[in-house]
């Protein structure tokens, strides 16, 4: 089975900074996905940024971006520029590629806060 | 287009009661999961239906339960509710015609047992 850890509870940033939040990941799958996911107080859980673990340059978003290291199996995700709005819990996530469905495993999640 | 919709948002039951949870997807979508999250064990694959049929599920008892309708509107069951059952329940869609597609989330509906 799939494991997914993310080793920091709780993050914080001083606004306009830059902050890196890591994963990582246990699989012995070559073809799968994996996922940033935000939550803000809302608790809806909004995508941030996905990566393919076929492509090996680094998904990005805006001021999301990644570093994915396959053999290292780590996902981390750099968010450039905070701003107030950055500040949710953040929650890595994997799916299987090989077309058995939906099924995400969650790391623990991490908590962001920005500072003004 | 809109959104991932689930009904009820909020729902307090008492023990040994059921529930029904309700996610209708964005239109197209034909996969539907369904998630637990609680402050204890995270968010946890409760199970994904798709074109009716539950594809996938989650390390849950037998009291967890769902189905999917033709129109890919989906239900989440929970009978002889457990005090441990309270949680925010994410239902989640995807179109799954290329499988490589991603998930969105609905709002969740939050339960609480007394």
């Amino acid at each position: 089975a799939q494991t997914v850890t993310q080793s920091q509870p709780e993050m914080s940033v001083q606004e306009a900074e830059t902050v890196t939040l890591s994963c990582t990941y246990d699989t012995s799958e070559s073809d799968y996905y994996l996922f940033w996911y935000k939550q803000p107080p809302s608790r809806q859980m909004i995508l941030v940024i996905r990566q393919e673990a076929y492509k090996q340059q680094n998904a990005t978003e805006n001021r999301f971006s990644v570093n994915f290291q396959k053999a290292a199996k780590s996902f981390s995700l750099k968010i450039s520029d905070s701003q107030l709005g950055d500040a949710a819990m953040y929650f890595c996530a994997y799916r299987t590629g090989n077309n058995a469905g939906n099924m995400l495993t969650f790391g623990g999640g991490t908590r962001l806060m920005v500072k003004p | 287009k809109a959104g991932v919709t689930q009904t009820p948002r909020y729902l307090i039951k008492t023990r040994g009661q059921q529930v029904t949870l309700s996610c209708s997807p964005i239109s197209g979508h034909r996969s539907v999961s369904w998630y637990q999250q609680t402050p204890g064990q995270g968010l946890q694959f409760l199970f994904e239906y798709f074109s009716e049929t539950q594809r996938n599920k989650g390390n849950f008892p037998g009291r967890f339960s769902g189905r999917q309708f033709s129109n890919s509107r989906s239900e989440m069951n929970v009978s002889t509710l457990e005090l441990g059952d309270s949680a925010l329940y994410l239902c989640a869609s995807s179109p799954w015609t290329s499988g490589r597609e991603t998930q969105y989330f609905g709002p969740g509906t939050r339960l609480l047992v007394l």
